[in-house]
């Protein structure tokens, strides 16, 4: 059990579809982030909340947009994705300025058709 | 800029075999390092570190030694066994430790056959 958990495991979307990913850490942290994973690449962080505030987005297209309600839950909508899009996408989340020790969910495998 | 890079996979070994993942690193400042191992259908989990030159981190029985003058990490286990099947990921933070600042290596996928 880490205590960061994410749903749904696994996503089959078309490109007209809306989606949203979810993140929930249990963990007593104030920051959060997505990252995307995808085969034989270093692992893209797209975005960074810090205290509810996004303080990072790694020049992500829009058609990625997050959102923080509060510090233990962490959305990723999704709408017109593409192809390439397909990967698995990560969640984390660590005490602010100790983002080297972040704790992983198990990821969220999509699936763009 | 900063950047890691991991030797290619997957690395195939034996149960009981030595094994070896290769890290290099390029940074600005001073890093810390970092290995990450991801078991299959699982997040990353942090699995060792090491924040200054000639550290050696150590858990579960890896190692791995911060080199600043060969700008490597490598990672070291003198006998593997079958439940250490994963991919691991080298890291980096450069100077302070902030926010979403960890860098990724590629992942190097490790398969050990009984």
């Amino acid at each position: 059990e880490t205590g960061v958990t994410q749903t749904p495991r696994h996503l089959v979307m078309g490109m007209t579809n809306k989606k949203s990913l979810k993140c929930e850490q249990h963990l007593g942290h104030n920051a959060m982030y997505w990252y995307k994973q995808s085969a034989k690449k270093p692992l893209e962080l797209m975005f960074v909340y810090s205290l509810e505030e996004r303080v990072e987005n790694n020049s992500v297209p829009s058609r990625f947009s997050p959102e923080c309600p509060n510090s233990s839950h962490l959305f990723l909508h999704l709408h017109t994705l593409q192809p390439e899009d397909s990967a698995l996408y990560l969640c984390a989340s660590s005490h602010p300025g100790q983002g080297a020790y972040q704790f992983f969910g198990p990821g969220t495998r999509l699936t763009v058709l | 800029g900063n950047s890691v890079t991991q030797m290619e996979g997957p690395v195939t070994l034996s149960e009981e075999a030595f094994l070896t993942i290769n890290c290099t690193y390029t940074a600005t400042g001073y890093p810390s390092l970092f290995w990450y191992v991801q078991y299959p259908g699982e997040g990353l989990q942090l699995l060792l570190k090491a924040t200054k030159a000639d550290d050696k981190g150590s858990n579960k029985g890896f190692e791995a030694t911060y080199r600043k003058e060969t700008t490597s990490f490598h990672l070291e286990k003198g006998s593997v066994q079958v439940s250490d099947s994963a991919v691991y990921f080298c890291a980096l933070t450069a100077g302070a430790v902030v926010a979403g600042k960890l860098i990724f290596g590629q992942g190097t996928t490790l398969q050990v056959k009984p």
